[in-house]
């Protein structure tokens, strides 16, 4: 396989389950990030992965919970989410600073009910 | 803070030419970048301006003008697979894609 891959591609849940999305890089950039799209809404960045340590958090609630074990995974856990959460994920990955271009995987289409 | 104007919506024929503007507030920014995304789709990279003026890269061009904090996105002899959402972003950190989107511009490409 090659570019950023997502998995799962959808998923339903309730507001009280846990889930995982995941994806998975091979491109060999040092720097993965999760961003969430909304109907009508700009991209919106959540967290930014570089070289595994978590470089910005921005102001996502706790119900989201990154995780980055090597520089070719990144997981987003999910739990007690809310209907407003219903959106695409969008994963991507760069190869770090001073580098221009995201690459980024077609996402998990998150619907909570 | 940060943000970015475009238009919702631009319709347009095969074969002619549509300008995508992008109108921002920043209080300072490395480049400015635009994304395609299909319905369905990765957002996929079309260009990115660091310094002022025009890149061209084939059939699409993006224009930067820091004093008017302005660019766009010209797409020349457009196709009907042009039909898709067109996202400016802003680059705030010089690397690290941190990436700051408009709300995107969705482009009807029509026979």
């Amino acid at each position: 396989e090659t570019g950023v891959t997502q998995t799962p591609r959808h998923l339903v849940m309730g507001m009280t389950n846990k889930k995982s999305l995941k994806c998975e890089q091979h491109l060999g950039h040092n720097a993965m990030y999760w961003y969430k799209q909304s109907a009508k809404k700009p991209l919106e960045l959540m967290f930014v992965y570089s070289l595994e340590e978590r470089v910005e958090n921005n102001s996502v609630p706790s119900r989201f919970s990154p995780e980055c074990p090597n520089s070719s995974h990144l997981f987003l856990h999910l739990h007690t989410l809310q209907p407003e959460d219903s959106a695409l994920y969008l994963c991507a990955s760069s190869q770090g600073q001073g580098n221009t271009e995201a690459f980024f995987g077609q996402g998990t289409r998150l619907t909570v009910v | 803070g940060q943000s970015l104007e475009q238009p919702s919506e631009v319709t347009a024929v095969e074969g002619a030419i549509v300008q995508i503007n992008c109108t921002y507030q920043t209080s300072g920014f490395y480049g400015l970048s635009w994304y395609q995304q299909h319905d369905g789709g990765a957002p996929t990279f079309l260009s990115y301006n660091a310094l002022d003026g025009l890149e061209e890269t084939g059939r699409f061009s993006s224009f930067l003008s820091r004093s008017d904090s302005y660019g766009y996105l010209l797409l020349q002899e457009l196709q009907m697979k042009d039909s898709a959402s067109y996202f400016c972003a802003l680059d705030p950190s010089g690397g690290y894609n941190k990436l700051i989107f408009g709300a995107g511009t969705r482009l009807a490409v029509h026979p």
